[in-house]
């Protein structure tokens, strides 16, 4: 059981450029999610997931999308990168409960964009 | 919308010592509440969660937090702080699913 998993743990890209981020849980969970952490001000909801197929935008989805073409997968994507992307990436995952619905958190993923 | 204040950006405590980390939250009804500790160049780890009942919650690492509906705190203690604590933790707040607020985060440093 690895719980979440992130792909790839670090990249630099040059502005323009463009990448996709992989997230993979193995817990069945319903729900999905991609947050971006700076320094001084936490966690910040991008995008996150009700279930396959479904996608909703968060609190900073501005430059981001994402697609949940399986259950186990959410992939962010950056399509022309910006420096003010730099940052570290967080997915997690939470199952579909009316209470307990705490979140699991993958690795990072360390994003340089210069 | 619920939000998060941790007033303690950086917090220095020296080992065996005992340790309190600072959480408000502003909400209109009694929310979920969740303390996450980040070591560094990890994921978030749940520490422990409050939804309802006793208001005193008990969680992993010798850790506890106890809910104030009347200070709208959610403050995270530790008797006896060891040199592995050093981390970043975070107070969370959530009404739902897609809709869990962080704070900004409190780093603790263990002085031997």
């Amino acid at each position: 059981n690895a719980g979440v998993t992130q792909t790839p743990k670090f990249r630099v890209l040059k502005t323009g450029q463009s990448m996709t981020l992989l997230c993979a849980q193995d817990m069945n969970h319903e729900y999905m999610y991609w947050y971006r952490q700076d320094p001084g001000m936490g966690l910040r909801l991008i995008h996150y997931s009700v279930g396959e197929g479904t996608t909703a935008k968060g609190e900073v989805p501005d430059g981001y999308n994402v697609s949940r073409l399986k259950k186990q997968n959410f992939l962010l994507g950056l399509e022309s990168a910006a420096p003010s992307q730099t940052s570290v990436y967080f997915c997690a995952s939470s199952p579909d409960r009316p209470l307990g619905y705490e979140q699991y958190f993958g690795p990072g993923t360390r994003l340089t964009v210069t | 919308a619920q939000s998060v204040t941790q007033p303690d950006i950086h917090i220095t405590v020296s080992e065996g010592a005992s340790l309190e980390l600072r959480c408000n939250y502003s909400y209109g009804a009694t929310p979920y509440l969740f303390w996450y500790v980040q070591s560094p160049g990890q994921g978030l780890q749940l520490l422990l969660k409050y939804f309802s009942g006793d208001t005193l919650v008990q969680g992993i690492k010798g850790f506890e937090a106890e809910f104030k509906r009347s200070q709208s705190s959610f403050n995270l203690r530790k008797p006896s702080v060891h040199w592995s604590d050093a981390a970043e933790y975070f107070c969370a707040v959530g009404a739902g699913h897609n809709d869990m607020r962080f704070g900004a985060g409190t780093r603790l440093t263990v002085k031997p």
